[in-house]
């Protein structure tokens, strides 16, 4: 059973651009969503998370949006930079295990 | 301490063997995951630990997986009569419960098992 989807498997992006990527979920009681990069031959690392009780954290140049009646959430990367270009997984706790999502693969142009 | 350390970093063996892996979490955190992550997929869990004790298996963890975390610091998984279709990066990460929340798990560099 997959309870976090990340529907689009690549997103690519111009430089300076805005990179929207999203994610969905099906379990009501996860309640602290995530956000992991990973590069090639690395553990993913983790980028920014949000609480089920807010609705938007913002770190930098990221955002994670939580819309939990639609059980979406979102990362924006603003300005894009080359060195974003990884994979990107979300994940969903609901306080023991973390259930991640098959990754979006973000490609950011010069 | 600089994070989580996984070892071996990379392992090849023969269908039929036993392998192992150590994973060595960040010092003061008492939650232990183990993760595997195929080509194309994301990371699927596998189970936990909560200091020594285990508190959740997957179904994708069969009878020839063994998980242990002795004295709550390290951790081993221990694949017996390992099968092609184990093949994958086995990832480790722990993370801190603290006052009944969990925090960001951070994880290992990985360790890629090739069975041949």
């Amino acid at each position: 059973d997959q309870q976090v989807k990340q529907n689009s498997p690549s997103l690519s992006v111009q430089e300076g651009r805005i990179s929207i990527l999203n994610c969905d979920y099906t379990n009501s009681m996860f309640d602290y969503f995530l956000w992991y990069k990973k590069y090639p031959a690395e553990g993913p690392t983790f980028l920014i998370s949000i609480s089920s009780i807010k609705d938007k954290n913002e770190d930098g140049r990221f955002t994670v949006f939580l819309n939990k009646s639609a059980k979406h959430l979102s990362l924006h990367i603003v300005p894009s930079q080359p060195g974003d270009s990884a994979v990107y997984f979300c994940a969903a706790s609901e306080g023991n295990d973390m259930r991640f999502g098959a990754g979006t693969r973000l490609t950011v142009k010069p | 301490d600089t994070g989580v350390s996984q070892n071996p970093r990379h392992k090849i063996t023969k269908r039929g063997q036993n392998v192992t892996f150590r994973c060595d979490p960040i010092s003061e955190h008492n939650r232990l995951y183990w993760y595997r992550q195929t080509l194309g997929q994301g990371p699927e869990f596998l189970t936990y630990f909560q200091n020594e004790a285990q508190l959740e298996k997957s179904r994708l963890l069969s009878d020839r997986f063994s998980a242990e975390r002795p004295k709550g610091s390290f951790s081993t998984l221990e694949i017996q009569r390992t099968e092609q279709g184990d093949s994958a990066m086995y990832l480790c990460a722990s993370s801190l419960l603290r006052g009944g929340t969990n925090t960001e798990a951070f994880f290992g560099q990985g360790t890629r098992l090739t069975v041949v």
